[in-house]
């Protein structure tokens, strides 16, 4: 069983210029979070998808960023325009469902510099 | 108030040795469950294992256990025969069951090393 993809796996841009990230969860999993992790720190979840539908974004910064799951599979974070602080790494996981033992499941991440 | 408390930046063990990592978390939900994952360099979150509020016995899988002590809201990983692959991130987290069942609330994580 293939696990969840990401792209890119690098970024670097300057600041106020916009980026985008694609995350590709496993199989038949319904459930899809983005997680932002800062340098020493762990994960902050950015927002949470059921299915097609957002179920959880208040910790995404919306001014900035914004995210979407269009047809229920893949998703798109954006963030237009970018700051300094936004240099993390931005991990997208995914579960069967939402439920209490559902295992989250993470890509690889993709690691954002900001200039 | 921390939800999740990782009170270890760093730990080293020698290899072929146990050695426990520690998380204490705050809830007040009854429903909950703990998990831990371990982060290598290349970034990825790797689940380790899974401990539920409700569960009677500690959890276990393979070289992983967890040391639950509910009274004391604690959850300790304990790796036993370290390998010098073990050498990563490790961070707590934490699902809270009621509300929004998906989110995961992390701890900073502990860094361990294994020495040859």
């Amino acid at each position: 069983e293939a696990g969840v993809a990401q792209s890119p796996r690098y970024k670097i841009i300057e600041k106020r210029q916009s980026v985008a990230f694609w995350c590709n969860p496993i199989s038949g999993h319904a459930t899809l979070y983005w997680y932002q992790q800062i340098l020493g720190q762990g994960p902050k979840l950015l927002i949470q998808f059921q299915n097609n539908g957002v179920v959880d974004d208040s910790q995404l910064p919306k001014d900035r960023f914004s995210a979407e799951r269009l047809k229920g599979v893949d998703s798109t974070l954006k963030i237009q325009p970018a700051k300094l602080e936004d240099s993390a790494v931005y991990l997208c996981a995914s579960s069967r469902a939402s439920r209490l033992t559902d295992t989250q499941y993470f890509g690889p991440g993709t690691r954002l510099t900001v200039l | 108030a921390q939800k999740i408390t990782q009170t270890q930046p760093g730990m080293f063990v020698q290899e072929k040795e146990a050695v426990t990592l520690d998380c204490t978390y705050d809830t007040s939900d009854p429903s909950y469950g703990l998990f831990w994952y371990k982060q290598p360099s290349s970034g990825e979150m790797i689940f380790l294992i899974y401990q539920g509020s409700y569960d009677q016995q500690n959890a276990t899988e393979g070289r992983y256990s967890l040391n639950f002590q509910k009274a004391r809201k604690s959850a300790n990983l304990v790796i036993s025969a370290s390998q010098l692959g073990d050498s990563a991130m490790y961070f707590c987290a934490m699902r809270e069951g009621g509300g929004s069942q998906g989110n995961l609330i992390f701890g900073k994580g502990t860094k361990l090393s294994v020495k040859p």
